[in-house]
């Protein structure tokens, strides 16, 4: 059964800085991962989708990587702002047949002016 | 603007009255599914469908239904809310169901069952 952890739960950061975000998965055999953003009372944005055949991709200060042979994805986030506070999820796509997205518990993120 | 939309957002109810979430989107996509999400247990689907008229159950559909009359809505329906059910929901929708498609989320409905 597919599993995935994120860590840590939460993360305070000051203005700035550079930070990483880790997710984890105990089944290689995914067929995509997605990077949410959810902000308190509002609904999921997503924010990056990687094909099980890619290794990265890049949306302005976000850069997401994957590597399926170790089960392991990290959020890569330059220059942080305190518009970057909010809980990040990560989801994987374990079966083209139901789409079902299984996702980690999320790593809330607060940047500090 | 491409969207999916929930209605209501916030809704109070009671054990046993009858309930429908509307969900909406404007992207023609064919694949749709409702989450539910509950703290320590992260976000789980109900149910979902392929395309119209063709839906099927996810990991946590007990006490719930669904319909796909049309390509654009995908109504959750709560027959008699229970307050186990007292979570946010959520419904995404994506182009289709595979490999190469990003989901889309709605901004969710809180709903207390008392």
């Amino acid at each position: 059964k597919q599993e995935v952890t994120q860590i840590p739960a939460a993360l305070s950061v000051p203005e700035g800085e550079n930070l990483v975000l880790n997710c984890s998965f105990t089944d290689s055999a995914i067929y995509n991962l997605q990077w949410f953003r959810q902000d308190p009372g509002k609904g999921l944005t997503s924010l990056l989708l990687i094909q099980s055949s890619q290794r990265e991709q890049t949306s302005g200060r976000l850069n997401a990587s994957l590597d399926k042979s170790s089960g392991r994805s990290t959020l890569y986030i330059a220059a942080s702002q305190p518009g970057d506070s909010a809980t990040y999820l990560c989801a994987v796509l374990g079966s083209s047949n139901t789409g079902k997205l299984i996702f980690g518990q999320g790593t809330t993120l607060q940047v500090k002016p | 603007e491409a969207q999916v939309t929930q209605n209501p957002r916030y809704l109070i109810t009671v054990t046993g009255k009858k309930l429908t979430v509307t969900c909406s989107q404007n992207m023609n996509h064919e694949y749709m599914s409702w989450y539910r999400q509950d703290p320590g247990l992260g976000l789980r689907q109900i149910y979902y469908s392929m395309n119209v008229e063709v839906t099927d159950k996810g990991d946590v559909p007990e006490g719930y239904k669904v319909s796909r009359k049309e390509k654009r809505n995908f109504p959750l329906i709560l027959e008699s809310p229970s307050p186990n059910q007292t979570s946010l929901y959520f419904c995404a929708s994506s182009l289709y169901s595979g490999v190469y498609n990003e989901q889309f989320f709605g901004p969710g409905t809180r709903l207390t069952v008392l």
